[in-house]
């Protein structure tokens, strides 16, 4: 069975600085996807990034980025110019393919504080 | 428009009785999903539905019944629910190809606590 990790439970970054968010699992799929979720307190699950496992290069949205590394099983996620906004429960995601059922494997969560 | 949407999105009821939460989602996908999310923040995986049919099915108690009417719907029915069923429970939907484009959207949520 497939589990993932993020071994940081609270993280604080200052305004406009940068932080990076572990997050590591274990399989032996050779094809699969990892997504970084966004939940604020309104509970509101909100998808960030998504790399695919076959992809070479890694992932970016504007402000947020990925740490790929395959061979270690490592996905962090990178965000610069942190914003107030950015402060809430990040979540790392594991999915199998669809012979699996497209069922996404949780990490525990990391809760980021953003300082002003 | 919202597209995935959930009733009721708060549920306070007592120990032993029969309660509902229904999804609907409006994107056209094929599959959808509900989910846990305990006290303590973890999220797992409940069900899944494709077409109305079960593909997944994550060793839940059998008091909890999901119901997919067609392939838009998908409803979650718990019989004699206990102190533990309190958590919040997400509702998601997502295409089916097989592509990392089968995002899942989730629905925001209903908070069930039961006294």
């Amino acid at each position: 069975a497939q589990t993932v990790t993020q071994s940081q439970p609270e993280m604080s970054v200052q305004e406009a600085e940068t932080v990076t968010l572990s997050c590591t699992y274990d399989t032996s799929e050779s094809d699969y996807y990892l997504f970084w979720y966004k939940q604020p307190p309104s509970r509101q699950m909100i998808l960030v990034i998504r790399q695919e496992a076959y992809k070479q290069q890694n992932a970016t949205e504007n402000r947020f980025s990925v740490n790929f590394q395959k061979a270690a099983k490592s996905f962090s996620l990178k965000i610069s110019d942190s914003q107030l906004g950015d402060a809430a429960m990040y979540f790392c995601a594991y999915r199998s393919g669809v012979e699996y059922g497209n069922k996404l494997v949780f990490g525990a969560g990391t809760i980021l504080r953003v300082k002003s | 428009d919202t597209a995935v949407s959930q009733t009721p999105k708060y549920l306070v009821t007592q120990m032993g009785n029969d309660k509902s939460i229904k999804c609907e989602q409006n994107l056209g996908h094929d599959t959808m999903y509900w989910y846990k999310q305990d006290s303590k923040k973890f999220l797992k995986i409940m069900f899944s539905y494709n077409n109305k049919e079960l593909i997944i099915n994550e060793t839940v108690p059998n008091r909890f019944s999901p119901k997919s009417p067609d392939k838009a719907h998908l409803n979650l029915h718990i019989n004699s629910l206990e102190l533990g069923d309190s958590a919040v429970y997400f509702c998601a939907s997502s295409r089916n190809r097989g592509q990392v484009t089968d995002t899942q959207y989730f629905g925001p949520g209903t908070r069930l606590t039961v006294l």
